[in-house]
């Protein structure tokens, strides 16, 4: 079954709010957190990523946070821009299946900044 | 470096029909995954290889999906016969150095396929 929960499932905010995206995952060996942004008609691209030996990580405006014990990780992004429209992805590592772990990704958020 | 490279970026086919897409990994990578991307199911993981070898493929949706890999440089997907449902948008994505407990790197993906099947 599916690992991986993201919510919510589309986010609405004006031009200069921040906006969280949450994810969470139920494999406790996993340590590897990826978030993807995928635009209209485009590929997912990777923009932030963290692993578990670290709580935090921030580029400009976007951040990642890490909570292991509650098994949730999130995506921030403040000052929100009309770029940032997209539909983000998080995604986290499944049980392995013939010796590797694959990430498993989130449903995806779909947001939306209104200028 | 082209990136992962992907063709055709478009194919309209009629129910029954075969369909083979295509996949250039990035050179050097030795995972490749296929996905597919639909509005209802979001991004499915089809099949994966390592170093040309399927690894999993307990996401193929059935009999009718078949992946190959001859080479590290070069992948299908096929799909015979098509069927309406199978309309979506396939991504080819590679990555390397997916290696040791809960290891893994970056996926890069190609550009994609949207397939309509009537």
């Amino acid at each position: 079954g599916e690992n991986v929960e993201q919510h919510p499932s589309t986010l609405s905010v004006q031009e200069g709010d921040s906006a969280v995206i949450k994810c969470t995952y139920s494999d406790s060996a996993s340590n590897y957190f990826p978030w993807y942004k995928q635009e209209l008609g485009k590929r997912p691209q990777l923009i932030i990523d963290i692993r578990s030996n670290v709580g935090e990580k921030k580029d400009q405006r976007i951040a990642v946070t890490l909570n292991k014990t509650a098994k949730h990780f999130s995506l921030h992004i403040t000052e929100t821009q009309p770029e940032d429209s997209a539909v983000y992805f998080c995604a986290a590592p499944r049980p392995p299946s013939g010796g590797s772990y694959i990430p498993t990704f989130g449903r995806g958020t779909s947001l939306i900044v209104h200028p | 470096d082209a990136g992962v490279i992907q063709s055709p970026r478009h194919e309209v086919t009629e129910m029954g029909q075969e369909v083979t897409l295509r996949c250039k990994p990035i050179s050097g990578h030795d995972y490749l995954f296929w996905y597919r991307q639909t509005m209802m199911r979001g991004l499915e993981l089809l099949i994966y290889f390592n170093n040309n070898v399927p690894i999993d493929d307990s996401g193929m949706p059935e009999d009718r999906f078949s992946a190959k890999m001859p080479n590290a440089s070069f992948s299908t997907l096929k799909i015979q016969p098509s069927e309406p449902r199978d309309s979506a948008v396939y991504f080819c994505a590679s990555s390397s150095g997916l290696a040791g407990s809960s290891s893994y790197n970056e996926q890069f993906f190609g550009p994609g396929t949207r397939l309509t099947v009537l």
